[in-house]
């Protein structure tokens, strides 16, 4: 069965600090895997997705994530935070057969200190 | 540009009642999900539908009930509402099937439920 941990409930960070949230998943196979963020009142918003070849993915707003396969993680960063980061975000795990079921983390809070 | 819709955006019920959330995508999607969202529980799903015709249970399947009218839309049901069912609820849907697995999901703007 594939689910996702997100260990970290909330971070801190001052802005112009750098940033990594961490994401380890399971699944039988090398799964498709994403990082959404949500605001406050919002729904989710993609910054981006790995499904294969090269481990390092870029997203939206300066974010990018590297996808270990030893350690079955999928960290996302970001070298400098912007007050405007501050959201929730989420990992998740998409199958890559049959019924194509897709699993959330439970999220990290991100705090930006000004 | 609707993407996807859902309706009401808010709901108060009475312990007991019964209540059906609509969500309806215009992007031809296959494949539709319900999540609900909790505080420090993230997105759980409770039911999806990998393509017309077919409906799976979730990771919180117990109290609802779900139907894939067609191609466009998929309701999630409350039969007899119980207090533990307050959240915030999501659909989403996405391309699906074989050739699109990779695709993310585009979500509704959620329907906040309150059971009294």
């Amino acid at each position: 069965a594939q689910s996702v941990t997100q260990p970290d409930i909330h971070i801190t960070v001052s802005e112009g600090a750098s940033l990594e949230l961490r994401c380890n998943y399971s699944y039988g196979a090398t799964p498709y895997l994403f990082w959404y963020v949500q605001s406050p009142g919002q729904g989710l918003q993609l910054l981006l997705k790995y499904f294969s070849g090269d481990t390092l993915v870029q997203g939206i707003k300066g974010f990018e994530a590297e996808f270990k396969r030893s350690q079955s993680s999928f960290n996302l960063r970001k070298p400098s935070v912007h007050w405007s980061d501050a959201a929730e975000y989420f990992c998740a795990v998409g199958a890559t057969s049959g019924t194509y079921k897709y699993i959330f983390g439970t999220g990290t809070r991100l705090k930006v200190l000004a | 540009n609707a993407g996807v819709t859902q309706t009401p955006k808010f709901q108060v019920l009475k312990t007991g009642q019964s209540m059906t959330l609509q969500c309806a995508q215009d992007m031809n999607h296959n494949s539709m999900y319900w999540y609900r969202q909790d505080p420090g529980m993230g997105l759980r799903l409770i039911y999806y539908s990998a393509s017309e015709g077919t409906t799976d249970k979730g990771e919180v399947p117990n109290g609802y009930n779900v139907s894939r009218l067609n191609k466009r839309e998929f309701s999630l049901r409350l039969e007899s509402a119980a207090p533990s069912q307050t959240s915030v609820y999501f659909c989403a849907s996405r391309p699906g099937g074989l050739a699109t697995a990779r695709g993310e999901l585009f979500f509704g703007e959620g329907s906040r439920l309150t059971v009294l």
